[in-house]
């Protein structure tokens, strides 16, 4: 089966970095995506990893290890306005589950002054 | 350029009806995929559409299915609502199988 694993609750300050990890057991992985979402909005892409690394897109950054099954989330210079969940999600291909994206139970962040 | 856009915001059903859900996806976008989002919970993949196609669907039953139109726009039917069926639906759409998936505000659906 696929599983994603997450933390579900996480608090930070202002001003501080987070760090929401992610583990992943699924066939055919393509990529690892993140996504925010405040309060039953939209989820809102936030970056992707289809090689081992890291990407960086201003103060989110984004890391995969295939080998390990791993990714993470960097959030720095937090601000108040990033309080929301985070969700990561697998990418598939040339599997039974091509074209879904697996979301993990999202990670609640708050962010407090 | 316009996101992806759903209708309608909300929906209030009962037990027993059917409900239709309907989403653009953004122009030159040719996939479109449906979540379901229950309360507090992460999003379950529901259905692909690819140039009119269903492409793949999630561990949902039969009653729930859809279809996708020549101009790519598509509508989520679900027939014989339940309780449980209450969620927020979710319709995403991208550039081909390996674009990124870019979502819509979402149709809250309420079956009493």
């Amino acid at each position: 089966g696929q599983s994603l694993e997450q933390p579900s609750e996480v608090t930070a300050v202002e001003g501080a970095i987070v760090q929401i990890n992610c583990t992943y057991q699924t066939s055919g992985f393509y990529g690892l995506s993140w996504y925010q979402q405040h309060d039953g909005g939209a989820p809102t892409f936030l970056s992707y990893n289809a090689l081992d690394g890291l990407e960086e897109t201003g103060r989110f950054s984004s890391f995969l290890s295939r080998s390990d099954s791993y990714g993470y989330l960097l959030l720095q210079e937090l601000q108040m306005k990033d309080s929301a969940s985070y969700f990561c999600a697998v990418r598939h291909l040339g599997s039974s589950n091509t074209g879904k994206l697996i979301f993990g139970q999202g990670t609640t962040l708050q962010v407090k002054p | 350029e316009a996101g992806v856009t759903q209708s309608p915001t909300h929906l209030i059903k009962t037990r027993g009806q059917q409900a239709t859900l309907r989403c653009s996806p953004i122009s030159g976008h040719t996939s479109v995929y449906w979540y379901q989002q229950a309360l507090g919970l992460g999003l379950q993949f529901l259905l692909w559409y690819d140039e009119g196609e269903e492409r793949n669907r999630g561990n949902f039953p039969p009653r729930f299915s859809g279809r996708q139109f020549p101009n790519y726009s598509s509508e989520l039917n679900v027939n014989a609502l339940e309780l449980e069926d209450s969620a927020l639906y979710l319709c995403a759409s991208s550039l081909g199988l390996y674009g990124e998936q870019f979502f819509g505000p979402g149709t809250r659906l309420t079956v009493l």
